[in-house]
């Protein structure tokens, strides 16, 4: 299994609506990561988990909360979320925090109206 | 301030003939380079990375060139093919002095290989 899964692909939410996006990758990587990416720019960083604990945020408003069950599971919990939230979500896995090949899943696209 | 520059948003070429895609970066702390492949819809995937030890790393069609003297390198990919035809992100990383390595990311080049 070389694959990073995330659900679900596509999610439209109001700014009052509470959401979560989901993450998981069975190739046994101890280091997770959430992406944004806005159309026709590059992926930028939001978080960063070493061995299931938090090891960067990217100064990410408070509205996007983190989660690392266990080693295989990553979440994304949403809540009060701005139209310029609008972005495809990416989840991404190294196989050690110090390892630069990232292998990403497909994405969520998220609409918030 | 971008760190990692590609200044082509886009680039069309004919099946068969070379493509090039370049990339410039301005941190001389980076030191290790990847190219990612990333089709409509789906997230972007690994195609080749290059340490700056190294100058040329080749794998099949594609070869990445590093000049560090220019902080430059290119992705050729020959012969190119229909399927080649997605938006290839150039990225790079140095150590940040801390435990996790982050990659920035270039802002993607469109390549089209027309049949």
């Amino acid at each position: 299994d070389t694959e990073v899964t995330q659900t679900p692909k596509h999610l439209v939410m109001g700014m009052t609506n509470k959401k979560s996006l989901k993450c998981e990758q069975h190739m046994g990587h101890r280091a997770m990561y959430w992406y944004k990416q806005k159309a026709k720019k590059p992926p930028e960083l939001m978080f960063v988990y070493s061995y299931e604990k938090l090891s960067i945020n990217e100064s990410v408003p408070s509205r996007f909360s983190p989660e690392c069950p266990n080693s295989s599971l990553l979440n994304l919990h949403l809540h009060a979320l701005q139209p310029e939230d609008s972005a495809l979500y990416l989840c991404a896995s190294t196989r050690a925090p110090n390892e630069e090949k990232l292998f990403f899943g497909s994405g969520t696209q998220l609409s918030v109206l | 301030d971008q760190q990692v520059k590609q200044n082509s948003p886009s680039l069309s070429v004919q099946e068969g003939r070379i493509s090039i895609l370049n990339c410039d970066y301005t941190n001389s702390m980076f030191d290790y380079f990847l190219w990612y492949k990333k089709y409509p819809a789906e997230g972007p995937t690994f195609l080749i990375s290059i340490s700056s030890i190294k100058d040329k790393n080749e794998d099949g069609r594609f070869t990445v060139f590093l000049n560090k003297s220019a902080k430059h390198l290119s992705l050729h990919i020959v012969p190119s093919q229909p399927g080649d035809s997605a938006v290839y992100f150039c990225a790079a990383s140095g150590n940040s002095g801390g435990s996790n390595y982050k990659l920035t990311f270039g802002k993607g080049t469109l390549l089209t290989v027309n049949p």
